[in-house]
Parts: C-alpha cells; structure tokens; sequence
C-alpha cells in the first residue's frame, strides 16, 4: 500500500461549489504539505502543518482552508471553487526539514 | 528575483549523453539541498539530497557552491528512463519550508 495517499485522483466541479481534497499517510511524520502545481510555475505551497495543534498558511493560501483531524490526516478544502484553482494538487509529508518530503499521487482537479 | 531558479530547458539530448542542469538559490540561510525527479503527471520523488562536499549515486553527481549559491546535478551516460522533469529543492531550515524550483525537463533519445 501506498505511504501517502489522496482522494479523490481526479475531479471536475463548477464554480461555487465546495469541495475537498484529502490525504492520509502511514509514514507517522508530522508534518504535512499540501502545494499546487501549474504548468511552468513548479510547486507552490498552500499550507502546511507540523502537526495536529500547528496549521500555516504557505505561498498561496488565499482561497483555500485545511483541517489537520490526526497526524496521519490533512484535508485541503476550496469554499467555492474557481476556475483558476485548476491545477494539479499534491499533499507531502517528512520528517523533519532537512530530509526527504513524501507525495502523494496526486489530485487532478479541473473547475469549470 | 524567483528564490530557487532552475535551467529553462528543456534538454534533448541522445543516449549515452552527459547532461547538466543548474539551480540557483537567493537565500544564503539556506539549509539543505535536493533534487527530486518527476515524471509526466506523477508525483515529485527523492533522487538524492545534495551535500556540501558534493555526491555521487552512480551516474548522477551533485554539487553545491554555497559562496555562490548554486546547486548543480551532473547526468552520465543517459538513459532513455532519465527523461523526466528534474526539480531543485530549497529549505533554509529551522522551522521552514521546502522551496521548488520550476523544474528542468530532460528528454532522452535513442
């Protein structure tokens, strides 16, 4: 089984409608990432967290909020979904900040 | 000014080919030194952290020059399986956070 794993994989909504992005890992790390990635602009993060009690905001997290619910959970949720949040969307965990970052699979998300 | 720049690319280079991409960094705080490699739609993974006296893990050597703070990551001998997108990876430490570069993509050709 997968160490980090998100759902939905894919997922096509409209504008305006509410939707959210999860990811799980059995790593046991306490910190968690969730970044965007958009063509020619490489990863940008979103949130992050280094663990449950301990939630930031990253580069980009207008228009976006998160819920760390356990160390091994981190949901990313759009309120209301526009179309330039079309983007490929992946959670990371790792253990420290001087290691190796583990991704997810990846969440292709299209609004329309 | 970006704080991790990378080689536009993209790369297209034959097999058995020696290729070089470069990384810069902007902030002289920072701490440690990656590059992941991502392939088409899939999700960034480890090739090797990169120290300060430099390493090699078989046809893949890194290098970084904090006095100039650049990064550099050295192919050997390409392989048709290197074609991929390589992403330098910043994080100044203490409580921070990974910063990405946009990446350089490589294509090998037979």
């Amino acid at each position: 089984d997968a160490d980090v794993t998100q759902t939905p994989r894919n997922r096509i909504t409209k504008t305006g409608k509410r939707i959210m992005l999860e990811c799980s890992q059995t790593k046991g790390h306490d910190r968690m990432y969730w970044y965007r990635q958009d063509p020619g602009l490489g990863l940008r993060l979103i949130y992050y967290s280094f663990d449950v009690k301990d939630i930031n905001k990253g580069e980009i997290s207008d228009g976006y909020s998160v819920s760390r619910q356990a160390q091994a959970k981190f949901s990313l949720s759009l309120e209301s979904a526009i179309p330039n949040q079309t983007a490929l969307y992946f959670c990371a965990t790792s253990e420290r900040d001087d290691n190796e970052q583990f991704f997810g699979p990846g969440t292709r998300l299209t609004v329309l | 000014r970006k704080e991790v720049e990378q080689d536009p690319g993209p790369f297209n280079v034959p097999e058995g080919a020696t290729v070089a991409f470069n990384c810069t960094y902007s902030n002289s705080a920072s701490q440690s030194f990656f590059w992941y490699r991502q392939d088409c739609r899939k999700e960034p993974k480890l090739l090797m952290s990169v120290y300060s006296s430099g390493n090699e893990d078989g046809r893949f050597t890194a290098q970084l020059n904090r006095a100039s703070q650049y990064i550099s990551l050295l192919i050997r001998d390409s392989k048709l399986s290197d074609s991929a997108t390589y992403l330098c990876v910043v994080n100044m430490g203490y409580g921070q956070n990974f910063v990405f570069g946009p990446g350089t993509r490589l294509s090998v050709l037979p």
